[in-house]
């Protein structure tokens, strides 16, 4: 399995500003899949956005956006105007058949 | 169905029992998933299935887990004599090779909690 670290155990936000969530990988591949899943209290893994490696353009998926940057192995995600309805932990993912997972992010959405 | 969906949502069960956690994978999806988040270890790869083989079976822990899967469909994973440390949320995803980037739609999860 694929490495992937996420630095930061907790965010906080304001609602209607900006978070960004870091996440490293380490591969030796040249062509993957990277992805962001959200998980809420409810448990049910929601996949965020997608990255193809190949692809230099950057993710966005309304208000969720990515700066991947392929070099430094590194894939970021920003939510901008953060909803209370953001607030659930968020998991980086490398996908080479199976995903592995960061440890996660948990935000939370300060009203 | 529109989802993955899994079953029981949740199971509370006797330290040596053993118990069976199914999955319903997304019509049409051939790759099927298990997973385990615990707090410990956060979200471990279990088993991947194609079709009805699984040619990835490296992430169960012990012989006391397998699964299977039938008609390329429904999974079912066991768990026998079940111990504390397996106490965790298995969560069930299904995936196809039509998906630009294979990714995996998840099931809402089964709680076991072992006493």
């Amino acid at each position: 399995a694929q490495t992937v670290t996420q630095s930061q155990p907790e965010m906080s936000v304001q609602e209607a500003e900006t978070v960004t969530l870091s996440c490293t990988y380490d591969t030796s591949e040249s062509d993957y899949y990277l992805f962001w899943y959200k998980q809420p209290p409810s448990r049910q893994m929601i996949l965020v956005i997608r990255q193809e490696a190949y692809k230099q353009q950057n993710a966005t998926e309304n208000r969720f956006s990515v700066n991947f940057q392929k070099a430094a192995k590194s894939f970021s995600l920003k939510i901008s105007d953060s909803q209370l309805g953001d607030a659930a932990m968020y998991f980086c993912a490398y996908n080479d058949y199976k995903l592995s997972f960061g440890a996660g992010t948990t935000v939370t959405v300060r009203a | 169905g529109a989802g993955v969906s899994q079953s029981p949502s949740n199971k509370v069960t006797e330290k040596g029992k053993d118990v069976e956690l199914r999955c319903d994978p997304i019509s049409g999806h051939t790759a099927l998933y298990w997973y385990r988040q615990s707090l410990g270890q956060g979200l471990e790869f279990l088993i991947y299935f194609q079709g009805n083989s699984a040619p990835d079976k490296s992430g169960l822990p012990s012989d006391r887990f397998s699964a299977e899967r039938t008609g390329g469909s429904v999974s079912t994973l066991t768990i026998q004599r079940t111990q504390q440390e397996d106490s965790a949320v298995y969560l069930c995803a299904s995936s196809s090779p039509s998906l630009a980037a294979y990714e995996q739609y998840f099931g809402p999860g089964t709680r076991l909690t072992v006493t």
